[in-house]
């Protein structure tokens, strides 16, 4: 199994900080990475796929990019509709995610 | 737009099996452009990819090493939908299960179901 590792567990950040997830393979996925993002409740919701293209209706203040083991996922400028976890996910090998970033308020 | 609509029990006795259905608006579960997936989150698992169904030409389906043997997943073209059996189930099969159609990644996801395996 390719295992997913991302970094940090929870981020304390303001609004308007620029942040940055990242996530790690265990094993080369080439650009096969999504990024999703979760709500309390909810279905996670796509974000970003193959790496860094990004989902229709997302802002552009997300951004994805990387490629073999080592991925990040950036916000530009945080806002108040972004605190959520995120997750990021591989598929190149079967499918495995992360074990979420959760972006909390400080 | 897509609609994924799931259905099912939310207790389930261990050792038996967990049945859940996800019925399809706006796509085909014969679709030759995406595949039906099965997903599940718990606290101590997170996020988990089950397995899966697709159809090119004929059906296929690919399903987690860890669960081969208790998992099926089985399209319902004259219904839209597709299914998931899980047997045997344990209470650590206890998780939020959701189902997904997948094109360049999980693009849409039903409204979740809690299933909780307990006597």
């Amino acid at each position: 199994d390719v295992q997913m590792t991302q970094s940090p567990s929870t981020l304390s950040a303001s609004v308007g900080d620029r942040v940055t997830i990242t996530c790690r393979a265990s094993q080369s996925i080439s650009g096969w990475l999504a990024w999703y993002q979760q709500k309390p409740g909810k279905a996670p919701n796509l974000l970003i796929y193959k790496a860094s293209t990004l989902e229709g209706g997302v802002p552009s203040r997300f951004s994805g990019s990387g490629s073999g083991t080592e991925f990040t996922l950036t916000i530009s400028s945080l806002q108040p509709d972004d605190f959520a976890t995120y997750y990021c996910q591989q598929y190149s090998n079967y499918r495995t995610f992360g074990q979420g970033t959760k972006v909390e308020i400080k | 737009q897509v609609h994924l609509q799931q259905s099912g029990p939310g207790l389930v006795k261990p050792s038996q099996t967990l049945s859940l259905t996800c019925v399809i608006s706006g796509d085909s579960v014969s679709s030759i452009s995406a595949t039906w997936t099965w997903i599940r989150q718990s606290p101590s698992r997170g996020l988990e990819w089950l397995g899966r169904t697709y159809y090119k030409s004929k059906w296929y389906n690919d399903y987690a090493l860890s669960l081969k043997g208790r998992i099926t997943i089985i399209p319902d073209a004259s219904k839209n939908q597709f299914s998931l059996q899980l047997m045997s189930v344990t209470p650590q099969d206890t998780a939020v299960y959701y189902c997904a159609r997948e094109t360049d990644a999980f693009d849409f996801w039903g409204q979740g179901a809690m299933v909780t395996v307990s006597s």
